[in-house]
């Protein structure tokens, strides 16, 4: 069965702190794996990382893929409070277009 | 342009009612997918379509649950004889083509009491 873990399920950080957010998955004919940032409801995207590009940065936020280790993480410098949030790993397979989720980190950002 | 809209944003509604959760995608967009979230958990699968035709229903936990797409745009979720175990937020996403960039809505939160 197609499975995505993440760790850890909750996190508590001041600002300026550095965080890593971790992901892993066991899924049939990966495809991309994507992070998503969730407050309140609509996750809204991040990165999406592939076999083409396994490494991705935007601002103070960057993420890796590793294919061997069927893994990846989510690297948050200087954190801030706007930074509090839900973070959700998801992996597409070549079977359509479903995303398998996983837990989500619950990060918080104290001032 | 307009983002993915759901509506209602909440619904409240007794164990045994029938419900309906709609979703309107992104101007354009073909593919069209349904999420359940559950309290702490991430978003679970339920059924994407494809135009009007779904394409994969596998995530649908039970007969209760059904969802159309008649004109490959608006979606309907439409869950009978509701249950206090169906209260979750109900995520909707769309994108251009089937495998591409999913967009998702606000959700619509339902609790059966």
């Amino acid at each position: 069965e197609d499975k995505v873990v993440q760790s850890p399920l909750s996190l508590v950080v001041h600002e300026g702190d550095t965080v890593t957010l971790n992901c892993s998955y066991e899924v049939t004919n990966f495809r991309s794996l994507l992070w998503y940032k969730q407050e309140k409801k609509a996750p809204t995207f991040l990165f999406m990382l592939t076999s083409s590009g396994i490494e991705k940065k935007s601002g103070r936020l960057s993420s890796i893929l590793d294919k061997k280790e069927l893994s990846s993480i989510l690297n948050i410098t200087a954190t801030q409070t706007g930074d509090s949030a839900i973070y959700l790993c998801a992996v597409a397979s070549d079977q359509g277009g479903k995303l398998i989720f996983g837990q989500g980190t619950e990060l918080s950002v104290k001032p | 342009g307009a983002g993915v809209s759901q509506t209602p944003s909440n619904k409240v509604t007794e164990k045994g009612k029938y419900v309906e959760l709609r979703c309107d995608p992104i101007s354009g967009h073909t593919a069209l997918y349904w999420y359940r979230q559950s309290l702490g958990q991430g978003p679970e699968f339920l059924i994407y379509f494809q135009g009007t035709g779904a394409a994969d229903d596998s995530g649908l936990p039970n007969d209760r649950f059904f969802a159309v797409r008649p004109e490959g745009s608006v979606s309907t979720l439409k869950i009978q004889r509701t249950e206090r175990g169906d209260s979750a937020v109900y995520l909707c996403a769309s994108s251009l083509v089937l495998g591409g960039m999913q967009y998702f809505g606000p959700g619509t939160r339902l609790t059966v009491l």
